[in-house]
């Protein structure tokens, strides 16, 4: 079946640092693939999502690049700030299944950034 | 637009009690799903509902969960008897469309069990 894995964290930075936080997948057909993240006390929100191989998904300084041939989808900021302190939520939706909708996540990367 | 909300926020209950989450999505959303994240681990799909009709419950643990959908507007998920292993937080997400574009989700129940 369908999976996600994300890097273990959790993952400390200072403000300004370089973000990455590894994803790769297994999935037959060709999947949808997101990043979540969750604030504190907060719900689940979209960040930035590919829908096929090659492109890149982007929001308020975060980047990822869906790659077919490394089945990887790597979350990337160039500085980060206090505020990006969350969790962060790789997953995937297989349109080519019987899936309908449903998301596979991988298990969450805590980061906390600070001063 | 108000978004999709779920309640109670927190819940503590003894082991063998009934608990029971409710989520109410966007209003208008036909698809309706139930995720559910337990200690610190992915988060894993439960079940979803087309109006009031189970799509795929596939991720449901066993029969002692029992998810409803009445009317195809707010949703309840009932745990009953809960056990120790069913600590976690559950959330709830809506969506207009399938494959996973245009999900919103709620904030999750953190349900413990004691």
């Amino acid at each position: 079946g369908d999976s996600v894995t994300q890097m273990e964290g959790p993952v400390t930075l200072s403000e300004e640092a370089f973000l990455t936080i590894n994803c790769t997948y297994t999935a037959t057909g060709y999947p949808s693939l997101f990043w979540y993240v969750q604030y504190p006390g907060e719900g689940l929100q979209l960040l930035l999502k590919a829908t096929k191989a090659d492109d890149k998904g982007s929001n308020k300084g975060f980047e990822a690049t869906y790659r077919k041939e490394t089945t990887s989808f790597h979350l990337e900021k160039g500085s980060v700030q206090v505020s990006d302190s969350a969790v962060y939520f790789c997953a995937l939706n297989n349109a080519g299944g019987t899936s309908y909708g449903k998301l596979t996540f991988g298990q969450g990367t805590i980061l906390t950034v600070h001063p | 637009e108000a978004g999709v909300t779920q309640f109670p926020s927190h819940s503590v209950i003894e082991k063998g009690q009934t608990v029971t989450l409710r989520c109410d999505p966007i209003s208008g959303h036909d698809n309706l799903y139930w995720y559910r994240r337990v200690m610190g681990k992915e988060i894993k799909f439960l079940l979803h509902f087309v109006k009031e009709s189970k799509q795929d419950e596939s991720g449901m643990p066993n029969n002692r969960f029992l998810a409803e959908r009445t009317g195809g507007t707010y949703s309840t998920l009932k745990v009953q008897p809960a056990e120790l292993e069913d600590s976690g937080v559950y959330f709830c997400a809506s969506s207009q469309v399938y494959r996973g574009h245009g999900y919103t989700f709620g904030s999750g129940t953190r349900l413990t069990v004691v």
